[in-house]
This record gives structure tokens, C-alpha cells and sequence, in this order.
């Protein structure tokens, strides 16, 4: 079955620096990666998109990488800020149109 | 205001009760889903509907039970079959199910009394 791992342990930074999130996947070849964002008690918003023919996506502060070789897509927030400490979950469609997402990954942003 | 809204926000659950909870959407999507989110853990698909009257299940649908009775609405029912309910539950939407994006409702959180 289809498998996402994100790193469990919380990805704690210091403010402007850059933060890079890691989400790797086996058992299938998605033809696209979703990065959403996920606040405490609340529900995941949507970041980015990327397809299997980008290498890279950039909006504002974020950047999503996808590397299909290696079943990895790397996420960046650069200058990075407090306001940027959340979950986030990277997520793609299997067989049958089904989501999958990750466990995801907290980000601290320390002032 | 267009949006997926999701009621109640916490709800209470009795030994051996079934609960239901809603899901609405004013934003014309044709699929809408249920996944179940437990602490530490990502987001596991309950039901999905990609069309009116036509749902499937997905991972862990055990225990629960949908209807899509109209385009808008997808409300989940917990059963009393669903052993280990506690968790908190969020209903997304998207336009047409596959490479779309997915709208989030804010979710309930249902605790076992």
C-alpha cells in the first residue's frame, strides 16, 4: 500500500533562517505532491501544488522540490518567521483517487 | 461567504450511540471526503464521493457509514460499531476528486463520554 513519511520529530529554527521539510513516499509514482499547512484544531489549508514534470515550485517564501528518482519532495520556507510555526503535511493521490497524506511535520520558528 | 462548514465543533458521544456529523459545502464541488486525524498521526480517509448519491470507502471505514443525498451536504454517522471513536474528524471538499486541491472544514473533535 501506499506509504508517506515525514519526520516526527518537530523541526525547531530560528527566525529568517530557512526551514526545509523532507517527505518521501514508496509503493507508487504520483503524478503530483500537495503541501498543506495544519494549525492546532484546525484543518489543513492548502500551500502548494507540484507536478512530476516540475523539479521546482516557488511561491512567495515557499519552495517545493519533487524528485521522482528518489520518491522525495523537499519543502522550504525561507525568512522564515514565528507566524510560520504550524504542522505541515505533504499529500498525494494514489489508485483510485485517494488522498494520502503524511503524519506531518511541526515547525517551531523561535523569535 | 463560500466555505465547507463542519457542526458541531465538539461532540459527545454515549456507550453503544450512534453520532452524526455534518458537513456542508456552498462551493459547487462535486467531491467531498471524511478522514479521521488521532494525535501524532496524519490524516486517514474514512469515505469519499465523487458524485451525488455514489460514495466509496476508503481506509479505515469500519464503523462508519455516509449518504450523499445532495451535492452540498456528505454527513458521517459514527456508529456504535466503531469501537475506538475519539479522534477529531475533518470533511473536505474538492471540485471535481483527483488532482485538485482539497478544502478543509474546521473540524469536530468527538470525545466518548
Amino acid at each position: 500500500s501506499q506509504k508517506i513519511e515525514q519526520n516526527s520529530e518537530a523541526l525547531n529554527i530560528q527566525e529568517g533562517k530557512t526551514a526545509t521539510l523532507t517527505c518521501n513516499y514508496t509503493n507508487y509514482s504520483p503524478a503530483y505532491l500537495q503541501w498543506y499547512r495544519q494549525d492546532p484544531g484546525r484543518g489543513p489549508v492548502f500551500l502548494l501544488l507540484i507536478r512530476e514534470n516540475e523539479k521546482e515550485k516557488r511561491k512567495e517564501r515557499l519552495k517545493v522540490t519533487f524528485d521522482t528518482t528518489l520518491k522525495q519532495s523537499l519543502f522550504h520556507i525561507t525568512a522564515s518567521q514565528p507566524a510560520d510555526s504550524a504542522t505541515y503535511l505533504c499529500a498525494l493521490v494514489g489508485n483510485f483517487n485517494k488522498f494520502y497524506f503524511g503524519s506531518g511535520t511541526k515547525l517551531n520558528v523561535k523569535p | 461567504d463560500g466555505g465547507i462548514t463542519q457542526s458541531p465543533k465538539y461532540l459527545f458521544r454515549k456507550e453503544g450511540q450512534n453520532v452524526t456529523l455534518s458537513c456542508e459545502q456552498n462551493l459547487n464541488h462535486d467531491a467531498m471526503y471524511w478522514y479521521r486525524q488521532d494525535p501524532g498521526q496524519g490524516l486517514r480517509l474514512i469515505y469519499y464521493s465523487h458524485i451525488v448519491n455514489d460514495f466509496q470507502k476508503g481506509d479505515i471505514a469500519e464503523g462508519y457509514s455516509v449518504s450523499r443525498e445532495k451535492k452540498e451536504s456528505f454527513p458521517l454517522t459514527v456508529t456504535s460499531a466503531q469501537k475506538n471513536p475519539t479522534a477529531f474528524y475533518l470533511c473536505a471538499s474538492s471540485m471535481r476528486g483527483g488532482d485538485e486541491t482539497q478544502y478543509f472544514g474546521p473540524g469536530t473533535r468527538l470525545l466518548v463520554l
